[in-house]
Parts: structure tokens; sequence; C-alpha cells
């Protein structure tokens, strides 16, 4: 069965560093999502990707962050400078369609991301 | 911006026993879905609503959809170990998640 696949699964990082977390969604998908889940809080939307640029972002999804197709698989979230409250774990989704259209969001193991 | 609250946030029972857990909006949902996960996994997709009062069964979990569609419950009957999680109720209209119920089951 197709599945979302995320490298690394924990990224340990220094604050200030830049960290490229990494996706490969399921291959017919035309709709790529990044969520984070800080230790205990909910699920929290940053970015969905579509056609090759971004389709809508959150308030969290500030000038630090930034997202890539650089080839025909992989998708990609920097953060460009990480501070110690993006400590958190990381999921990557992908659906066939747009959720609006209810189509089923299919979300990877996830990157859990350490900031010391 | 849309809140979804969840309640209760925590839950402890016994296997056997029957649990139900809500979902509640400040404004209405266009579709619902809900979503089970477990530790150090993404969420995974349980079912999804669309139609004021739709009542959805899978197995021994029974999803229903509020008439004004701004709530929604999720009631599990003879829960067991292997029910044991994270639920989420999610707008994924709005890529908005629930605060989420976390379910023990005991054995």
């Amino acid at each position: 069965e197709p599945e979302v696949t995320q490298t690394p699964s924990h990224q340990v990082t220094q604050m200030g560093q830049e960290v490229i977390l990494r996706c490969v969604p399921i291959s017919n998908h035309l709709y790529f999502y990044w969520y984070r889940q800080i230790l205990g809080q909910k699920v929290e939307f940053l970015v969905s990707f579509y056609n090759n640029e971004i389709s809508e972002k959150s308030e969290i999804f500030d000038d630090q962050f930034s997202v890539e197709r650089p080839d025909g698989s992989n998708f990609t979230l920097k953060i460009r400078s990480t501070k110690l409250e993006d400590s958190a774990m990381y999921f990557c989704a992908s659906s066939e369609g747009w959720l609006a259209g209810v189509a089923e969001q299919f979300f990877g193991p996830g990157t859990r991301l350490t900031v010391l | 911006t849309q809140l979804l609250e969840q309640s209760p946030q925590f839950l402890s029972i016994q296997e056997g026993e029957n649990l139900t857990v809500y979902c509640n909006s400040s404004s209405v949902f266009s579709s619902l879905q809900w979503y089970r996960q477990e530790p150090g996994e993404g969420p995974v997709l349980l079912v999804t609503v669309v139609t004021g009062g739709e009542v959805k069964k899978l197995k021994r979990l029974t999803f229903q959809f509020g008439d004004a569609r701004k709530d929604s419950s999720l009631h599990i009957t003879a829960a067991q170990p292997g029910d044991t999680g994270l639920y989420l109720c999610a707008n994924t209209d709005k890529l908005i998640f629930g605060t989420g119920t976390r379910l023990q089951v005991f054995p």
C-alpha cells in the first residue's frame, strides 16, 4: 500500500541552525501539506502546496519557513534559523484532491525536531 | 478562526466499556473528519461526515454529525486496548484540527 515517507525520523539541531525536513508524498497525489505538533498539543497546519506553489499557509508559517518540491518526488520544509519553540513533531501529508472535496489526506510518520 | 474543542481531554477506561468523545466548533463545518493517532505516528483517517445529522458506523465506532453541523460525536462500543490512541476531529476544509481526546483502554 502506498504511503507517505519522511526523513529523518529524528533531527537534533542547535538554535539558529537551518534544517531541512524531507517528505516523499504518495506518487499520484497532487496536494501536499506540512503540519506540526508540539508535544502534548494539537496538530497545527503550516502550509499546503499545489502545482508548485503555496496554496495556503498559516500564521505559524512565517519568513523563516519555506517549502520546495525540488524534483518529482520530494517535498521539503526548510526552517532557516531554528528557535527553541520550533521543537515539535513535523508531519507531511498528501492528498489526491483538494480537501474541500473531502479527499482523504494521508500522513507520514513524522520527523521529531529537537532544537537545543 | 474556527476553534474545535474536544471533550473529554483524557479518558481512561477498562476493556469492554463504552465511551463517547465530543467535538464542538465555534462555527459550521463544511465537512468533518475524525482521525486516530498512535504514539510516534501520523494521524490516520477514520471517517468523513458531510451532511447534518449523518451517522456513520465503522465496526464498533459510531460517528454522528450534528444537525447544525457544528458538532460531532464518536461513540465506541465495547472498547478494546487496540482502541488506545489520540482521537482528533478536523475541519480539513479549513485545515484545522481539534484539541484531541487521549483514550487509554486497559485490559
